[in-house]
């Protein structure tokens, strides 16, 4: 397998602007997990899926993001509208189960919103 | 409340030298586990080690060896004879049950390693 295959790898965005974040995990993991990194705050859990779907989206900061997952092989999270304190690395992944496997890392997404 | 500390922000050693990186962690569940994560320049968490809460054996993987200490609530990550490519942040993270059978993690701020040729 590929591994957990993120796109795009960079994004610039304006301000204002609709940014749609891609995901494939790795095929058969039951688990899919949407982080966001950032200096300040380190990773922070934003929402996770179980076939998907999202189970726990407690960690998702505004209205503004929204994830989907319309397939086992396929995620997306969206922010509508962005705004520069959303600029971070957006790191997708996946897990066989949860009974405390490790999760497979995307390479994350970095995103600018100027 | 479930928190990971990685008190040591960045550390620098010369190649060849040991290295060790703290971890300290709370928790008031009986069971969990511990990870370490290695993000190196490229970006990507690559996945080092599981250690569940009930085996306290210290583990070696080559250069690497973790030490886990209950009494302390450490779980602590040695490199040993450092070289170039171990140049990366380090995250330490915990997991713990939650209903529905769902995990959570709850990762450290991590610790950047520099090792000078």
């Amino acid at each position: 397998d590929a591994g957990v295959i993120q796109s795009p790898r960079h994004e610039v965005t304006e301000m204002g602007q609709e940014v749609t974040l891609r995901c494939k995990p790795i095929s058969g993991h039951d688990y899919l997990f949407w982080y966001r990194q950032t200096m300040m705050r380190g990773l922070e859990l934003l929402i996770y899926f179980n076939n998907n779907v999202p189970i726990d989206d407690s960690g998702m900061p505004e209205d503004r993001f929204s994830a989907k997952m319309p397939n086992a092989s396929f995620s997306t999270l969206k922010i509508q509208p962005s705004e520069p304190r959303d600029s971070a690395v957006y790191f997708c992944a996946s897990t066989l189960d949860t009974t405390y496997t490790e999760a497979f890392f995307g390479q994350g997404t970095r995103l600018t919103v100027v | 409340a479930q928190k990971v500390t990685q008190a040591q922000t960045e550390i620098s050693v010369v190649e060849k030298e040991d290295v060790t990186l703290d971890c300290v962690y709370e928790t008031r569940d009986t069971t969990y586990y511990l990870f370490w994560y290695k993000q190196p320049p490229s970006g990507e968490l690559v996945f080092l080690i599981r250690r569940n809460s009930f085996d306290e054996q210290n583990e070696i993987s080559g250069r690497y060896s973790w030490n886990f200490q209950k009494s302390t609530s450490s779980f602590n990550f040695t490199i040993t004879a450092s070289q170039v490519v171990d140049s990366a942040v380090y995250f330490c993270a915990l997991s713990e049950a939650r209903s529905g059978g769902y995990q959570k993690v709850t990762f450290g701020t991590g610790t950047k390693l520099q090792v000078i040729p």
